[in-house]
C-alpha cells in the first residue's frame, strides 16, 4: 500500500543543472499535483494533471516542465535550476470521487 | 484578500487542553480538507468535509456551508500534536485545485 511514492528525498544542484522529480501513485487516482513549499509560506501549485495526457499550469510554473507519463506517473523537471527554485516539493495525487487527496513524503531540493 | 482564512497563526498550549483552530473561506467550494504537517515531515490529509462534522479519535472537524466556517478541535491535546494545521479548500469548478491556508502551528507543552 504504497499511496504516492517520490523521489529523490533529499537532492542538492549546481545553479544551471537539470534534474526530473519522480512521482508515483498506485491508487488509480485520475488527477496529479506538483507543489512547491517555501519557508513560512504555503503550498503553491506549480503544475497539475487533471486525467493521463493533460497537463496545465498552477500559479508557479516558470522555469519548471512535467510530463504525465501514464496513469501512474508524474514528473517534474528542472531544466537549468536556480537557486530560487530551493525548495520542498510534494507531489499529490487526488481520488475524484470522495475529493480525498494523498501526498507523498516530499523532496527537498537545494540549488547553490 | 486571502480566500481561505486561518486563526490563530500560532497557537501554544498545555497537555489536555482543548484545541480548535478555526478556518474561513470566501469562495464556493466542492470540499474542504484538514491536513497535518510535522516539522520537516510530510503532508498528512486527517479529514475532508463538504458537510456536518466527522471524528477521528481525539481530532473533530465541523463544517458550516451558510457561513463558509470550518474548526478542527483537538480533544486532550498531546506534546505530539504538536504540527502545522493547514486548512484548504476546493473551490467548485476549478477541476479540483485547492486553496490553501496559510497554517497553524501549533506547540503543545507536556
Amino acid at each position: 500500500n504504497a499511496g504516492v511514492t517520490q523521489t529523490p528525498k533529499f537532492q542538492v544542484l549546481k545553479t544551471g543543472q537539470s534534474m526530473t522529480l519522480q512521482c508515483a501513485q498506485d491508487m488509480n487516482h485520475n488527477s496529479m499535483y506538483w507543489y512547491r513549499q517555501d519557508p513560512g509560506m504555503g503550498l503553491r501549485l506549480i503544475y497539475y494533471s487533471a486525467s493521463e495526457g493533460t497537463t496545465d499550469k498552477g500559479e508557479v510554473p516558470n522555469g519548471y516542465n512535467v510530463s504525465r507519463l501514464n496513469k501512474r506517473e508524474f514528473s517534474l523537471r528542472l531544466e537549468s535550476a536556480a537557486p530560487s527554485q530551493t525548495s520542498v516539493y510534494f507531489c499529490a495525487s487526488l481520488r475524484q470521487s470522495n475529493y480525498g487527496y494523498t501526498f507523498g513524503s516530499g523532496t527537498r531540493l537545494t540549488v547553490v | 484578500k486571502n480566500e481561505v482564512e486561518q486563526s490563530p497563526q500560532n497557537l501554544t498550549a498545555q497537555e489536555g487542553e482543548f484545541i480548535t483552530i478555526n478556518c474561513s473561506y470566501s469562495v464556493g467550494i466542492s470540499a474542504l480538507h484538514w491536513l497535518q504537517q510535522h516539522p520537516g515531515g510530510g503532508i498528512v490529509s486527517l479529514f475532508m468535509l463538504s458537510s456536518g462534522k466527522k471524528k477521528h479519535g481525539r481530532l473533530i472537524a465541523t463544517i458550516n456551508i451558510q457561513e463558509k466556517h470550518s474548526s478542527l478541535h483537538i480533544t486532550a491535546s498531546h506534546p505530539r500534536d504538536s504540527a502545522v494545521y493547514i486548512c484548504a479548500v476546493m473551490e467548485a469548478d476549478s477541476n479540483y485545485q485547492l486553496i490553501w491556508g496559510a497554517g497553524t502551528k501549533l506547540i503543545i507543552k507536556p
